[in-house]
């Protein structure tokens, strides 16, 4: 029973495709994240979910897009994908939206991308 | 804005006590936690303090310190599988997720 699962685990592309990226919570959490992991282990936030609703989104470009149809479900759509790009994205969730460390992350195992 | 330091790389031995150390500029502090990621892998939750003080798991112990920004994983009894990256995160800004630092590499030898 994995309880944050993501896929596909790896994806290879070209510059300029659109791919999404899945994500799915057997958790009953309320909130999902997603996380950009770059090749120096870096990891930056990229949105949050809470009960549907678009909570933060940082200074990620308007070419990546978080949809989800519920709350155990959140998936990353990239358009016009670029070298940049290449990285490993993670899907997390949480109980709650409210980020105080007890609010521990679950997170998929990771989703590599590469563009070339 | 907000931020965690901590050290890029940490070598030790088998056997070995580590320290790794993560200062942070963050309003509205909502306490400190530490994940573990293997390479390949996700990141794992290894320990939270909300208080100051250490708060231990087996072998894994946690500090923190609010008046100083500061805190601290202190791993014991070193073994080969804790070679790993170390991360420490708190909370961004609005309080709506968890921002990590740039995390430390442990690499234990025999």
């Amino acid at each position: 029973d994995t309880a944050v699962s993501q896929t596909p685990k790896y994806l290879v592309t070209q510059m300029g495709n659109d791919k999404s990226i899945k994500c799915e919570q057997n958790l009953g959490h309320d909130t999902m994240y997603w996380y950009k992991q770059d090749s120096k282990k870096f990891l930056k936030i990229m949105f949050s979910y809470n009960n549907k609703e678009l909570i933060i989104n940082e200074t990620v470009p308007n070419r990546f897009s978080p949809k989800s149809p519920d709350k155990a479900h959140l998936n990353l759509h990239i358009n016009s994908l670029e070298l940049g790009d290449s990285a490993v994205y993670f899907c997390a969730s949480s109980q709650s939206g409210r980020a105080t460390g007890a609010n521990v992350l679950t997170f998929g195992a990771g989703s590599r991308l590469t563009v070339l | 804005g907000q931020s965690l330091e901590q050290p890029s790389e940490v070598t030790a031995v088998e056997g070995a006590i580590v320290q790794i150390n993560c200062t942070y500029q963050t309003s509205g502090f909502y306490g400190l936690s530490w994940y573990q990621q293997h390479d390949g892998g996700a990141p794992t939750f290894l320990s939270y303090n909300g208080l100051d003080g250490l708060e231990e798991t087996g072998r894994f112990s946690s500090f923190l310190s609010r008046s100083d920004s500061y805190g601290y994983l202190l791993l014991q009894e070193l073994q080969m599988k804790d070679s790993a990256s170390y991360f420490c995160a708190g909370p961004n800004q609005a309080g709506t997720a968890l921002i990590f630092g740039k995390g430390t590499t442990l690499s234990v030898s025999s």
